[in-house]
């Protein structure tokens, strides 16, 4: 069964400092993986996936991830985290067939301070 | 890019009664279409998958009597929750992949309270 981790229910950043968010997954195929981020009661946005490739990846809002097979983790980042930034974060592991889930982490809620 | 709107965002209702949430793909032929449910503070917890013509695929411990989903056509996909209660309230959000898309695309969600 696929699963997704994200250890850390909080990060605390200060405006401008660098961000790194964490997310390992366990997939038993050749994972597809996407960033989302939610702000309170609104829906998902996606900030970037990865299907192939490069396994850097780049998004909006200035993120990119990378997926790193030998650790099975694809973390997110940002070199200057802005107070517009904080929301709740989403890993996500999905596969290729149309009818497939995605599976979520239990999300990481970014506080961004002064 | 791929757009899917869900309405209502809000609903109030009555205990006992029913409510409908729809979500439509809009510039897309949603093949597929998934119900979430979300508690404050928490991930997304998948409640069903609906292909366009089928009948729904719930997961376990999900009443598919109380949460009617239907899946008429390739842009239209319905939740109803029948005979809401209190404990019903919560956020549903609905997503939506295009046959032959790798992504996913979410609604903005519904927040619905049974009071």
């Amino acid at each position: 069964a696929q699963s997704v981790t994200q250890p850390d229910i909080h990060i605390t950043v200060s405006e401008g400092a660098s961000l790194e968010l964490r997310c390992n997954y366990s997939y038993g195929a050749t994972p597809y993986l996407f960033w989302y981020v939610q702000s309170p009661g609104q829906g998902l946005q996606l900030l970037l996936k990865y299907f192939s490739g490069d396994t850097l990846v780049q998004g909006i809002k200035g993120f990119e991830a990378e997926f790193k097979r030998s650790q099975s983790s694809f973390n997110l980042r940002k070199p200057s985290v802005h107070w517009s930034d904080a929301a709740e974060y989403f890993c996500a592991v999905g596969a290729a067939s149309p009818g497939s889930t995605l599976t979520f982490g239990k999300g990481t809620m970014l506080l961004v301070s002064p | 890019g791929a757009v899917v709107s869900q309405h209502p965002s809000r609903v109030i209702c009555k205990s006992g009664t029913s409510v409908k949430i729809e979500c439509r793909s809009l510039d897309f032929q949603a093949t597929t279409m998934f119900w979430y449910r979300q508690f404050p503070k928490q991930s997304l917890m998948l409640m069903a998958t609906s292909n366009e013509g089928s009948k729904a695929t719930y997961e376990q411990g999900v009443e598919k009597d109380k949460f009617l989903i239907n899946h008429a056509s390739l842009t239209l996909s319905t939740l109803t929750v029948t005979s809401a209660h209190p404990e019903d309230s919560s956020f549903y959000i609905c997503s939506a992949r295009g046959q032959w898309s790798l992504g996913y695309t979410f609604g903005s969600g519904t927040r619905l309270t049974v009071v």
